[in-house]
């Protein structure tokens, strides 16, 4: 077992081009948080899901961003139309359920940058 | 006003000497953690906590939920510890609130 899989990496975009960041949970894991890390600042929440479901997402931007957790694959958060604002650090966390029974692995992030 | 403040920002530290490192957060939690994360690297989950204290090798957390206070130790620190170290309170449907982190050089 890997661990959480956040691919790529590194990832560098043009503005106006969409990213797409993924994220594999730990085997076993079926709740899936997103946070975001601006450069200089500290982490925060973007949204949280379940397998096929966005349970809150109210750390989300209104525009151009959305996630999803199909049945069957890694998570996915997609960007459209990046400005040099979305530059930062993506992190996904994964845990096998909700409640303080259940601590969160963290992934080793996504450095998206917006040139 | 931040709902997790730590302390200090920045510590600079001595081989050998003891660490602390606060954490006081304003809003009803579940759960507070300590994660450790390396420049440019990955987030290591260090401790969850709900009360009382809890011990891992050289590194102690210990929370007081009446006083909304935590604080992280590290004994014998070394200079593989110098990191950035975040207290994240658990609230919500089990989201993390962070803290700005503190920057911890320990030199040799």
């Amino acid at each position: 077992n890997a661990g959480v899989m956040q691919n790529p990496r590194h990832l560098v975009r043009r503005r106006g081009q969409e990213a797409r960041l993924r994220c594999s949970p730990m085997k076993g894991h079926s709740h899936v948080y997103w946070y975001r890390q601006l450069p200089e600042e500290g982490l925060k929440f973007m949204v949280y899901l379940q397998k096929e479901n966005i349970i809150d997402e109210s750390g989300m931007p209104k525009e151009r961003f959305s996630a999803e957790f199909p049945k069957e694959g890694p998570s996915i958060l997609r960007i459209q139309q990046v400005v040099r604002g979305d530059s930062a650090a993506y992190f996904c966390a994964s845990s096998a359920g909700q409640g303080t029974n259940y601590g969160y692995t963290f992934g080793s992030g996504t450095r998206l940058t917006v040139v | 006003k931040n709902e997790v403040e730590q302390s200090p920002q920045n510590l600079t530290a001595q081989e050998g000497e003891f660490i602390t490192i606060n954490c006081s957060y304003s809003v009803g939690i579940s759960a507070l953690h300590w994660l450790q994360q390396h420049p440019g690297g990955g987030i290591v989950s260090l401790f969850m906590l709900s009360s009382g204290k809890k011990k891992h090798g050289r590194l102690i957390a210990t929370i007081n939920i009446q006083e909304k206070h935590s604080s992280l130790h590290i004994t014998a620190s070394h200079p593989r510890d110098s990191a950035v170290y975040i207290c994240a309170v658990r609230r919500g449907t089990d989201k993390l609130i962070f803290g700005t982190g503190t920057r911890l050089q320990v030199f040799p």
